[in-house]
């Protein structure tokens, strides 16, 4: 089956904790994403990657690390610099910018 | 950013019945794209469409896109119990700084009464 996946469903963090959120995807995409979605908004975007070892900031990047060194992976890491990580984690890609995205299920990242 | 804003915020109708929903957006976009998200998963794309294109059908599914008023509707047509979720509507700005990213909505959640 082709899709996207993300693991964990959940993922606790402990204060000053890094914590990293797996994206995998094998419709052989070139453009990934990561967004952020808190309860009642819409989805914010934190880094996206055009293409393998490069990646861009979105609107919200700050306290999130990135790296693309596969096509089909796309990890995010969330910092402890991220000081309100509380959120539902979307991972996203794409055949190339602009274009329709398809969805992972989602990680729900909680703070203990 | 926000460039999508949804509007109702909530809708609530009997099975069977028509929902629409309206989006309205600021700059140039190139193109629109609505979205649905059932509880606590990820987003499933309805419909993508083009700023040269007026309306776009799928299944039950009723586009129209009005550039000159900056506004889209999602129309769903004799609704059903599983279309109950919400709706988001996402633009791709059409040139300049954010030209590449999907800019969403804060949605519009869809109840529908069996």
């Amino acid at each position: 089956d082709g899709g996207i996946t993300q693991s964990p469903k959940y993922l606790f963090r402990k204060e000053g904790q890094n914590v990293t959120l797996s994206c995998e995807q094998n419709l052989n995409h070139d453009a990934m994403y990561w967004y952020r979605q808190d309860p009642g908004q819409g989805l914010r975007l934190i880094y996206y990657s055009q293409i393998v070892n490069d990646f861009q900031k979105g609107d919200i990047a700050e306290g999130y690390s990135v790296s693309r060194e596969k096509k089909e992976s796309f990890p995010l890491t969330v910092t402890s610099a991220q000081k309100n990580p509380t959120a539902f984690y979307l991972c996203a890609s794409s055949t190339y910018i602009k274009e329709t995205q398809y969805f992972g299920p989602g990680t729900r990242l909680l703070v203990l | 950013s926000q460039q999508g804003e949804e509007d109702p915020q909530a809708l609530s109708i009997q099975e069977g019945e028509n929902a629409t929903m309206n989006c309205s957006y600021k700059t140039s976009i190139n193109n629109l794209q609505w979205y649905r998200q059932n509880s606590g998963r990820g987003l499933v794309h309805l419909i993508l469409i083009r700023s040269n294109e007026r309306e776009k059908h799928s299944g039950r599914l009723r586009v129209t896109l009005d550039t000159s008023k900056k506004s889209s509707s999602l129309l769903i047509t004799a609704s059903r119990a599983a279309d109950t979720a919400s709706y988001f509507c996402a633009t791709v700005n059409n040139s300049g700084a954010g030209s590449y990213q999907l800019t969403f909505g804060k949605g519009t959640k869809l109840s529908v009464i069996p």
